[in-house]
C-alpha cells in the first residue's frame, strides 16, 4: 500500500501570500494518479486538481499541481480568505489512499 | 447539476450493521463512464476510501474493511448502498458517497470529482 506523508502539518499564512503544499509518496507514482482536495469546515471534500496538474472543472487558476516520482506540490498563489481550510492529496492508482491533510490557516 | 445525498441511520450500537444509501439525482447512474464510490472521516481525522462499484455491480474495496463491507447497486432507483457489518466505536464517521472523474482522453481517473454531503454515522452503546 503507498503511504502519502504530507508536510507541513500546518501552514500559517496572510491573504495574498502564496502557500507550498507537499505530497511525498513512499514510493513512485505515475503522476496520472494523484489528485489534491480542498475541505473547508463542515463541508465535503472539493477536488482541486487531477492527474498531478489537472485543474478539476471550475477550478481557479490560482490552484496549480506540480510534480513527478514520489514528490508532489500544490500551490496557490494569492491566498482568498476562502483559500484557508484543510487540503488533502491522494493516490488513486492503486490503493485509493489519503494523505493526513496540511491545514492552511490565517496567521 | 448531478446531486448525491446519503441516508441511513445515524446511531448504531457496537455489532449492529451500518446501511447507508447514496441516491443520485441530476444524472445517471448506470453511465460505463464512472464508479461510485464511499469515503469515510472519523471527527477530527483524515479521509478513508472504503470502496466503489460500478453500474453493473463490479466492486473493489479497501483491504482494511474488505471482510465487513458490502457495496451494491440498484440502478432502476439511481441508488447505491453501503452495508457495513460487525460496526465498533472506531467506525465512528462522517461517511460520504462520491463519484470517480472517470476516463478522459483514454486515461482513467479514478479521484472523487461529485461528493454527496456526508452523512454522521455514530456507533455508541
Amino acid at each position: 500500500e503507498i503511504v502519502l506523508t504530507q508536510s507541513p502539518g500546518t501552514l500559517s499564512l496572510s491573504p495574498g501570500e502564496r502557500a507550498t503544499l507537499s505530497c511525498r509518496a513512499s514510493q513512485n507514482v505515475r503522476s496520472d494518479f494523484i489528485g489534491w482536495y480542498q475541505q473547508a469546515p463542515g463541508q465535503a471534500p472539493r477536488l482541486l486538481i487531477y492527474g498531478a496538474s489537472k485543474r478539476a472543472t471550475g477550478i481557479p487558476d490560482r490552484f496549480s499541481g506540480s510534480g513527478s516520482g514520489t514528490d508532489f506540490t500544490l500551490s496557490i498563489t494569492r491566498l482568498e480568505p476562502e483559500d484557508f481550510a484543510v487540503y488533502y492529496c491522494q493516490e488513486y492508482g492503486t490503493s485509493q489512499t489519503f494523505g493526513q491533510g496540511t491545514k492552511v490557516e490565517i496567521k | 447539476q448531478l446531486r448525491l445525498r446519503e441516508s441511513g441511520p445515524g446511531l448504531l450500537k457496537p455489532s449492529e450493521t451500518l446501511s447507508l444509501t447514496c441516491t443520485v439525482s441530476g444524472g445517471t447512474i448506470d453511465s460505463s463512464s464512472y464508479f461510485w464510490g464511499w469515503i469515510r472521516q472519523p471527527p477530527g481525522k483524515g479521509l478513508e476510501w472504503i470502496g466503489s462499484i460500478f453500474y453493473n455491480g463490479v466492486t473493489y474495496y479497501n483491504t482494511s474493511v474488505k471482510s465487513r463491507v458490502t457495496i451494491s447497486v440498484d440502478t432502476s432507483k439511481r441508488e447505491f448502498s453501503l452495508n457495513l457489518n460487525s460496526v465498533t466505536a472506531a467506525d465512528t464517521a462522517v461517511y460520504y458517497c462520491a463519484r470517480h472523474l472517470g476516463c478522459i482522453n483514454g486515461v482513467c481517473y479514478d479521484a472523487f470529482d461529485v461528493w454527496g454531503q456526508g452523512t454522521w454515522v455514530t456507533v455508541s452503546s
